[in-house]
């Protein structure tokens, strides 16, 4: 079983969706991350998290410790936000040794 | 501020040669950490390296290895190259030792061998 699962695989919305992206993990980690993949492969970091809820523009990324669990959220979705995301965990302080979910490829249609 | 140059972007070699791949980091960051993806597996950690020490290493043959020189700026090398090692190789920088520290990652050198 991977270390860091992610749902769904693939997600097709319509302009204007609120989309949500889920990122569950087994191990203990010192920071969550989560990735924006365009085609043509140059990685962009989005959030990183280590507690609670970041916000950037329409781009919303919570995190549950506790429950092993976080989420990105997309208001309003666009066209623009088609790419893969992708959930990276960091297991401690001292790496920077990063485990990947298998990302979550989304498209959305105007 | 520059980003995370990763020189050569494209490399078609033939199997059992061996390939050098260069990534400059963001001025000031003194980690460096290298990726492999494939369409199979995904990305997966190859090493990373800090202050020209190799930190960690994930589970990948020992013809693959690396080096930091003293300004930060890292290579990789594959010898003996193996069809199955054609991928996307990436490398990412951080200030590493800075708490809640993120990363920067370059576009990548996709590696082809036929």
């Amino acid at each position: 079983k991977n270390e860091v699962e992610q749902s769904p695989q693939n997600l097709t919305a319509q302009e204007g969706e609120f989309i949500t992206i889920n990122c569950s993990y087994s191990v203990g980690i010192s920071a969550l991350h989560w990735l924006q993949q365009h085609p043509g492969g140059g990685i962009v970091s989005l959030f990183m998290l280590s507690s609670g809820k970041k916000k950037h523009g329409r781009l919303i990324a919570t995190i549950n410790i506790q429950e092993k669990h976080s989420s990105l959220h997309i208001t309003a979705s666009h066209p623009r936000d088609s790419a893969v995301y992708i959930c990276a965990v960091r297991k401690g302080d001292n790496t920077d040794k990063l485990i990947f979910g298998t990302g979550t490829r989304l498209q959305v249609f105007p | 501020k520059a980003g995370v140059t990763q020189t050569p972007r494209y490399l078609i070699k033939t199997r059992g040669q061996q390939v050098t791949l260069s990534c400059s980091p963001i001025s000031g960051h003194r980690s460096v950490s290298w990726y492999q993806q494939t369409p199979g597996q995904g990305l997966q950690f190859l090493f990373e390296y800090f202050s020209e020490t190799q930190r960690n290493k994930g589970n990948f043959p020992g013809r693959f290895s690396g080096r930091q020189f003293s300004n930060s700026r890292s290579e990789m090398n594959v010898s003996t190259l193996e069809l199955g090692d054609s991928a996307l190789y990436l490398c990412a920088s951080s200030l590493a030792g800075v708490r809640d520290y993120g990363y920067t990652f370059g576009s990548g050198t996709r590696l082809t061998v036929v």
